[in-house]
């Protein structure tokens, strides 16, 4: 089975710049790499999707590098408000396309 | 508006009883899942369906079962057999292209009794 890993926690301030990695080494060739933010009692929100290189939208940036095994998310300049958990979800290589797998999420904490 | 629907927000089981709880979507997707997270812990995949009357275990199918009926509904029934039915559940669904994100219910939290 294909498996994640990210870092189970990260502190940040107000306004700095936040980036998680998660390793995938079992990734499928045409899977894509999504992230999603989880706040407490609610269910995830989706972030950001990539398949390689750089996908940027109005609240991430997502960098994939060539071989895919890795994936970093760059939150700019959080606020308080980006205080959540955040997952790494990639498609399941061994159980065909539609049985994803999350990883073990980073709980970010956004410091005052 | 479309998205997904759980229902109950709260549950709560007696120990012995079997409880089923709701997921509806009116996003036309074909594929839905079921996920169970515990407190401070990730989501682990329960199990999923991508066409009506087909679904397959995940990780964690033991003493649950769930049907298919309708392509918009997907209910999870938690038995008696599960020892430990305590969690936050959460329903999502999907298209079937891969590239496709999930789209995540609000949850429903079952306790017990």
């Amino acid at each position: 089975l294909a498996k994640t890993t990210q870092p189970i926690s990260m502190d940040s301030y107000e306004g700095q710049e936040v980036n998680i990695t998660c390793s995938h080494n079992n990734i499928a060739t045409n899977d894509y790499i999504t992230w999603y933010q989880q706040f407490p009692s609610q269910g995830p929100r989706f972030i950001i999707q990539g398949y390689k290189t750089k996908v940027t939208n109005e609240v991430a940036s997502l960098f994939i590098p060539a071989d895919r095994k890795s994936s970093t998310l760059s939150l700019p300049r959080v606020s308080l408000s980006d205080t959540a958990v955040y997952y790494c979800l990639v498609g399941d290589p061994s159980s065909g396309t539609y049985k994803y797998i999350f990883g073990t999420g980073t709980r970010l904490k956004v410091l005052a | 508006d479309g998205g997904i629907t759980q229902s109950p927000k709260y549950l709560f089981r007696k120990e012995g009883q079997n409880v089923t709880l709701s997921c509806e979507q009116n996003l036309n997707h074909d594929a839905m899942y079921w996920y169970r997270q515990d407190p401070g812990q990730g989501l682990r995949l329960i199990y999923y369906s991508q066409i009506v009357n087909d679904f397959q275990k995940g990780d964690i199918a033991e003493g649950y079962s769930v049907s298919r009926e309708k392509k918009e509904s997907f209910p999870l029934t938690v038995t008696s057999a599960q020892k430990n039915p305590t969690a936050f559940y959460l329903c999502a669904s999907s298209r079937l292209d891969s590239y496709q994100p999930q789209h995540f219910g609000d949850g429903t939290r079952l306790s017990i009794l």
